[in-house]
């Protein structure tokens, strides 16, 4: 079955920096990944996804995504960060047959200003 | 708002009882997952449903069961409830494979 793996349970940016949220993941067949983000007692969001094509993706809020196949990774960025950015981040993946998603552990953002 | 609605947000219970989650899709979203998130265990596929047949099964309790119906809103059953089911437990829906979810804003359940 598909898996997710995040490697980091918090990653601390300041405002202003790039910043880069880590996933790699292991599946069968060719990947559907995406990205989600969660505030505070609320649902996730989507963010980003990858199904085919141009392996560097752009998603809502200014951030991006780089699809590398070699090292099975899909980490997620931006430029510039914002405090408002701070939330839980959320990776997943489901393949081509299956239709059920399996999400990382997550890893919480925090932007200090 | 997402579209995808579920009720109650928030429900307390105690030790033993029996708890039904109810979540309503998308318009035009065949397909409903169930997600339990908790602080130890992440983000956990419960179950799928597609218009109206069970999918996929992830780790879903045999306390736990669900079902979609007709007009496509769906229930997620828990029974016997014990402390350690204390958690969000979100409804996602989607329209075809390959697209990303729209989840709802979840239901808090608590088990005293």
């Amino acid at each position: 079955a598909q898996s997710v793996a995040q490697p980091e349970d918090q990653v601390n940016v300041a405002e202003g920096n790039p910043l880069t949220v880590k996933c790699t993941y292991s599946v069968s067949g060719n990947p559907y990944l995406f990205w989600y983000v969660q505030y505070p007692n609320r649902g996730l969001q989507f963010l980003l996804k990858y199904i085919t094509g141009d392996n560097l993706v752009k998603g809502s809020y200014g951030f991006e995504a780089e699809f590398n196949k070699s090292q099975t990774s899909f980490h997620l960025k931006k430029p510039s960060a914002l405090v408002s950015d701070s939330a839980l981040y959320f990776c997943a993946v489901r393949d081509a047959n299956n239709n059920d998603m399996r999400f990382g552990a997550g890893t919480r953002l925090t932007v200090k200003p | 708002d997402s579209g995808v609605t579920q009720t109650p947000k928030h429900l307390i219970t105690a030790t033993g009882q029996r708890v039904t989650l109810r979540c309503s899709p998308r318009s035009g979203d065949l397909s409903v997952y169930w997600y339990q998130q908790s602080l130890d265990q992440g983000l956990q596929f419960l179950i799928q449903y597609y218009n109206g047949e069970e999918r996929a099964k992830g780790n879903i309790l045999e306390r736990f069961s669900a079902q979609q119906f007709p007009d496509l809103h769906s229930e997620l059953n828990l029974s016997s409830l014990e402390l350690g089911d204390s958690a969000l437990y979100f409804c996602a829906s989607s329209v075809v494979s390959g697209n990303g979810y729209t989840f709802g804003s979840g239901t808090r359940l608590t088990v005293v």
